[in-house]
């Protein structure tokens, strides 16, 4: 059974960096068309795809972020974690971590809520 | 890269009732188009992969169908479980969502 959680900071100042940590289970990021990703959903809106990082440690960012993101790989202890930098009000959210085979996106975890107010 | 378009944006129906959803791609994507529910408060989840594959375990009366730049998500007869917004995507794109009340 594929289960990730995603864990970090609820509450952080405008311009400081966020860091959130995916631990997940079920699965191994060493095998071969396995991603871990993350995805962000603004309240009310839809979801805004972030990152990536595949099982050959390829990494994927989305256009718009890609100077503001970070991602990397604990494999000892399953997890993959994610930093962006100099948030805004706007970076309020849910971030999700998701698992990918391959291109397909199939699960998610259940969410953690970020607000960016100082 | 590929803008990707959805509607309506919301609707309304009745239990029972034959619900349809339509994405446009801005590009072709050929086949490269998935489904997914999200009722509130909770995360999305896989109901359609590839436009047309029902995923394991979802009822058969979601389907989908279409290539290349126009697909539809259909649900067959409405059930009250089924009240949520859904969302297409391609690659790491998401439609705006269609919000199904009842």
């Amino acid at each position: 059974q594929i289960t990730l959680k995603e864990s970090g900071p609820t509450l952080v100042k405008p311009t400081q960096t966020l860091t959130l940590t995916c631990t997940f289970s079920g699965f191994s990021l060493s095998t071969s068309g396995v991603g871990v990703g993350w995805i962000r959903q603004p309240p009310g809106k839809a979801p805004e795809w972030l990152a990536l990082i595949y099982w050959d440690a390829d990494k994927r960012f989305s256009p718009s972020l890609n100077n503001r993101l970070s991602i990397s790989q604990d494999p000892s202890k399953n997890q993959v974690v994610l930093t962006m930098t100099n948030m805004d009000p706007v970076d309020t959210a849910t971030y999700y971590c998701t698992h990918h085979r391959w291109d397909l996106l199939d699960y998610w975890g259940q969410g953690t809520l970020v607000t960016v107010s100082s | 890269d590929v803008q990707m378009t959805q509607s309506p944006s919301s609707l309304s129906a009745s239990v029972g009732d034959r619900v349809t959803i339509t994405c446009q791609a801005s590009q072709d994507i050929r086949n490269t188009l998935n489904w997914y529910q999200q009722k509130p408060g909770k995360a999305p989840k896989l109901l359609i992969y590839d436009a047309s594959n029902l995923e394991t375990g979802v009822p058969s009366r979601f389907s989908g169908s279409g290539s290349g730049t126009d697909f539809t998500f259909t649900i067959s007869s409405l059930q009250p479980e089924d009240i949520a917004t859904y969302y297409c995507l391609s690659g790491f794109t998401f439609g705006p969502g269609t919000k199904v009340d009842i």
